[in-house]
């Protein structure tokens, strides 16, 4: 079964500094890890998506790398701004723990300006 | 952009009662999804669906769950005789698919789904 486990747990940081958000998974055999945002009460949106062949992908800001061997994600945040608060999910999509996303707990981000 | 559709945003009802929670998922995606989660909790699978049958569920998705897509586009979650523990956020997600799972999950705003 496919543990996920998000490190911080929660974040505060003035404005401007650069982030990093952690995720490590049991099962290295997945087909691809999706970083969400999830605004308080809100849904999920889908920031970055990386496949199995990829070792980095990048929106904007938003850098989040994959290394499968060691089970580890990392997203980078870059020059944080206070509508970066939110909490940042990591989800990889199984392959021997089936074919879906399995969740960590979260990093809860929160920017002052 | 296409987005994940559900409805109602928030729904209240009594225990025992029946509720359908419903989904219009992004058009020509193939694989579609439930989760749930739970006040401070972990969002958690419960179902999927491709080719107009189950693919997947888990343990959280017993006989009082069931899906179906009903006319091609809606996808719906009924939970029968809700109890007190139902009470959760309800997410819908849908894939592209076609075998390739290296593809993005779409999820929708999701349902309140508060029973008292």
């Amino acid at each position: 079964k496919q543990e996920v486990t998000q490190i911080p747990a929660a974040l505060s940081v003035p404005e401007g500094e650069n982030l990093v958000l952690n995720c490590s998974f049991t099962d290295s055999a997945i087909y691809n890890l999706q970083w969400f945002r999830q605004d308080p009460g809100k849904g999920l949106t889908s920031l970055l998506l990386i496949q199995s062949s990829q070792r980095e992908q990048t929106s904007g800001r938003l850098n989040a790398s994959l290394d499968k061997s060691s089970g580890r994600s990392t997203l980078y945040i870059a020059a944080s701004q206070p509508g970066d608060s939110a909490t940042y999910l990591c989800a990889p999509w199984g392959n021997n723990a089936g074919n879906m996303l399995t969740f960590g707990g979260g990093t809860r981000l929160m920017v002052k300006p | 952009e296409p987005e994940v559709t559900q409805t109602p945003s928030h729904q209240v009802t009594q225990m025992g009662q029946e509720v359908i929670l419903r989904c219009v998922p992004i058009s020509n995606h193939l694989y579609f999804y439930w989760y749930r989660q739970i006040l401070g909790q972990k969002v958690e699978f419960l179902v999927s669906f491709y080719n107009n049958e189950i693919s997947e569920k888990s343990e959280i998705f017993d006989d009082q769950f069931s899906v179906e897509r009903p006319d091609g586009s809606n996808f719906t979650l009924k939970i029968r005789s809700t109890k007190l523990e139902d009470s959760a956020m309800y997410f819908c997600a849908s894939v592209a698919g076609q075998g390739d799972w290296n593809t993005e999950a779409f999820f929708g705003q999701g349902t309140r789904l508060t029973v008292v």
